[in-house]
């Protein structure tokens, strides 16, 4: 979807180092998301947003941290990144509250921990 | 917590064959989505269902909601390649955490 970019596309990171995600829409959703996608596991929900300067914890947080003082952008950091976080992380947003209206998602970041 | 559990994780099909992959969950559902990943891309909307016993179709696609509004199925009549990718059921629970938790998906290949 053209409303929604993620970046970078890719991404090769270091174990011990800190990265971010960048996340944004242009459809002035209020809520926003963030999945990991493993194989196996599906997607997971890492943390979301309902509105600017509010974030929730998703299944799993740890290791995580978002913040949201724009409603437009919704990083997501990896304060000391580990090779468990290997993995194609994406961003979401929707109209309503989960469940409650279609998640449109951006393209995804392949993201890996050596 | 609340499971989401799909099957079958995997189904290689002929061209014109139907297909169809399930959804259960371990609690009763507000709702469900369903959603469609090609290959090397990113979920897409497909549809939500609300009400009990509900069914819906998109052209060779049917969806539907259980009775008991704790699984779903999605069939496809005649498979077209450009069927090809994974099909995921993304479940809201009635109760307790409000959270969409997503079934771990089903890959379909179709051989032309």
């Amino acid at each position: 979807d053209a409303g929604i970019t993620q970046s970078p596309r890719y991404k090769i990171t270091e174990t011990g180092r800190q990265v971010t995600l960048m996340c944004h829409q242009t459809w002035s959703h209020s809520y926003m998301f963030w999945y990991r996608q493993d194989l196996g596991h599906g997607l997971r929900l890492i943390y979301y947003s309902a509105a600017a300067d509010i974030t929730d914890k998703g299944e799993v947080p740890d290791g995580y941290v978002v913040s949201r003082s724009k409603t437009e952008n919704f990083p997501l950091t990896l304060e000391s990144a580990t090779r468990s976080q290997t993995s194609v992380y994406f961003c979401a947003s929707s109209e309503l509250r989960q469940g409650g209206s279609p998640l449109h998602f951006g393209n995804g970041t392949r993201l890996t921990v050596t | 917590g609340q499971q989401v559990m799909q099957i079958p994780q995997y189904q290689h099909v002929q061209e014109g064959e139907d297909f169809t992959t399930y959804c259960n969950s371990s609690t009763t559902l507000s709702n469900i989505q369903w959603y469609k990943q090609r290959p090397g891309g990113h979920p897409v909307f497909l549809i939500q269902l609300v009400k009990s016993g509900e069914v819906k179709k998109q052209k060779r696609l049917t969806f539907q909601f259980g009775e008991a509004k704790k699984n779903s199925s999605l069939h496809i009549t005649a498979t077209q390649t450009t069927d090809v990718g994974t099909y995921f059921c993304a479940g809201l629970p009635q109760t307790g955490r409000r959270a969409l938790t997503f079934g771990s998906g089903t890959r379909l290949q179709v051989q032309p």
